[in-house]
């Protein structure tokens, strides 16, 4: 079975400053990735995801991700900052060829953006 | 283009009762899938429907079920409520079982007293 670590619960930081949020995964096999943002009282919104190909995969909103295939790290990067960015951040797999193709979500991080 | 839409927003219920929880999919996707977010933490799968029939379901006991109908929408039925099934339930939809990903709706939050 896969699992995701997201290392840190929160992450605060300065506007305009650049931020990582980390994310590793744990699967005996291939596996999707994806990073949700969720903003409060809202679902789920898609920022990117890796399905195949290049390892360096750009979002929405400025954000970008890098797998790392031997380091099962899936890290979220984005170089500056918003308040708006103020928000819970997901980082979720899914596996290869899986019937239902279920995600298994990480604890989430909070980014907190300070002025 | 309407997202995924789910009712009611918010509801309170009693330990002991029975809940429905309802979800339209997004214009074009045939799959459904419920989650279960407690606060504070990531969502936790509970089941996908496709073609009607559940296809896949995650750690959750049978107090939980759910139906889609023809028309691709979903429900998601809770029995015996305990404290602990208090809740945002999300509700995601996508195209053939998630190959591409879901989009998901903004939740109903359960609260059981």
């Amino acid at each position: 079975a896969q699992s995701v670590t997201q290392l840190d619960s929160q992450v605060p930081v300065f506007e305009e400053a650049p931020v990582e949020l980390r994310c590793n995964y744990s699967s005996s096999v291939s596996v999707y990735l994806f990073w949700y943002v969720q903003y409060p009282n809202q679902g789920l919104q898609l920022l990117l995801k890796y399905l195949s190909g290049s390892t360096l995969v750009k979002g929405i909103n400025g954000f970008e991700a890098e797998f790392n295939k031997s380091q099962t790290s899936f890290h979220l990067r984005k170089p500056s900052v918003h308040i708006s960015d103020t928000a819970e951040y997901f980082c979720a797999v899914t596996l290869f060829n899986n019937a239902g193709n279920m995600l298994t979500f990480g604890g989430g991080t909070r980014l907190m953006v300070k002025p | 283009d309407a997202g995924v839409t789910q009712s009611p927003t918010h509801l309170i219920k009693t330990r002991g009762q029975q809940v429905t929880l309802r979800c339209s999919p997004k214009s074009g996707h045939d799959t459904v899938s419920w989650y279960q977010q407690a606060l504070g933490q990531g969502p936790q799968f509970i089941f996908q429907y496709y073609e009607e029939e559940e296809r896949q379901r995650g750690n959750f006991p049978d107090r939980f079920s759910g139906h889609q109908f023809p028309n691709y929408s979903s429900e998601l039925n809770v029995n015996a409520l305990l404290l602990g099934d208090s809740a945002l339930y999300l509700c995601a939809s996508s195209i053939d079982r998630g190959s591409y990903g879901y989009t998901f709706g903004s939740g109903t939050r359960l609260t059981v007293v």
